[in-house]
């Protein structure tokens, strides 16, 4: 089956760095990627549509120049988390369409703990 | 906009019950309705996906029903276990992009 790697499982990082999530179709190809963020006991909530050959799309609320996206290959986003804050601590995850396809199961990877101190 | 609510926000029982999990969208513009599983710290499952034009899907002891007219669909788990306890998320998709919208999920615990 459809497989969604997410590196690393987990980071700590201190305020004022930037911190890179890697996003990557183990045995598929994804011109669409999503990014997700999670708080605890709350829903996830999509940030940015990443599109392989262009410019993300980022939802309302979310900035662009904070949440840097990547997708330069049609295996690979990176969500890049610039000038790290405490409130950026969460859980991010990623996420594809096993088939390249819309109407398909969406498979996601196991997700990012970031902890900004 | 379209908003998911999933009821009940938690639910306890002892293996062996049957139970069911239900979800609720206020837009019924969708493409398809899914059930993932989140175990604590994970990412998610896809469980199930039912089409806009199905009515259920099944999938060993899950069964899936989707009323898109009224915005609810229902999970039912057969004789749960133990290893079924986790968050289970309903998502709806739909937009010019297909994107996902999330419940909050319900938090399962079997009982052995």
């Amino acid at each position: 089956g459809a497989v969604v790697s997410q590196h690393p499982s987990w980071v700590i990082c201190k305020s004022g760095t930037s911190v890179k999530i890697e996003c990557r179709s183990l045995d598929f190809q994804a011109t669409t990627m999503f990014w997700y963020r999670q708080f605890p006991k709350q829903s996830l909530m999509l940030m940015a549509t990443s599109n392989e050959g262009s410019k993300a799309t980022y939802e309302q609320g979310v900035e662009k120049d904070k949440f840097l996206i990547n997708h330069a290959s049609l295996t690979l986003s990176t969500l890049t988390v610039t000038s790290a804050h405490p409130e950026d601590s969460s859980f991010y995850i990623c996420s594809a369409f096993g088939q390249d396809s819309y109407n398909s199961p969406l498979h996601f990877g196991n997700g990012t703990r970031l902890t900004v101190t | 906009k379209q908003e998911v609510t999933q009821i009940p926000a938690a639910l306890s029982v002892p293996e062996g019950e049957n139970l069911v999990l239900n979800c609720s969208f206020t837009d019924s513009a969708i493409y398809n309705l899914q059930w993932f599983r989140q175990d604590p710290g994970k990412g998610l499952t896809s469980l199930l996906l039912i089409q806009s034009s199905q009515r259920e899907q099944t999938s060993g002891r899950l069964n899936a029903s989707l009323d898109k007219s009224s915005g609810r669909s229902t999970l039912y788990i057969a004789a749960s276990q133990p290893g079924d306890s986790a968050t289970y998320l309903c998502a709806v998709s739909g937009g010019s992009n297909y994107k996902l919208t999330f419940g909050k999920g319900t938090l399962l615990t079997v009982n052995p």
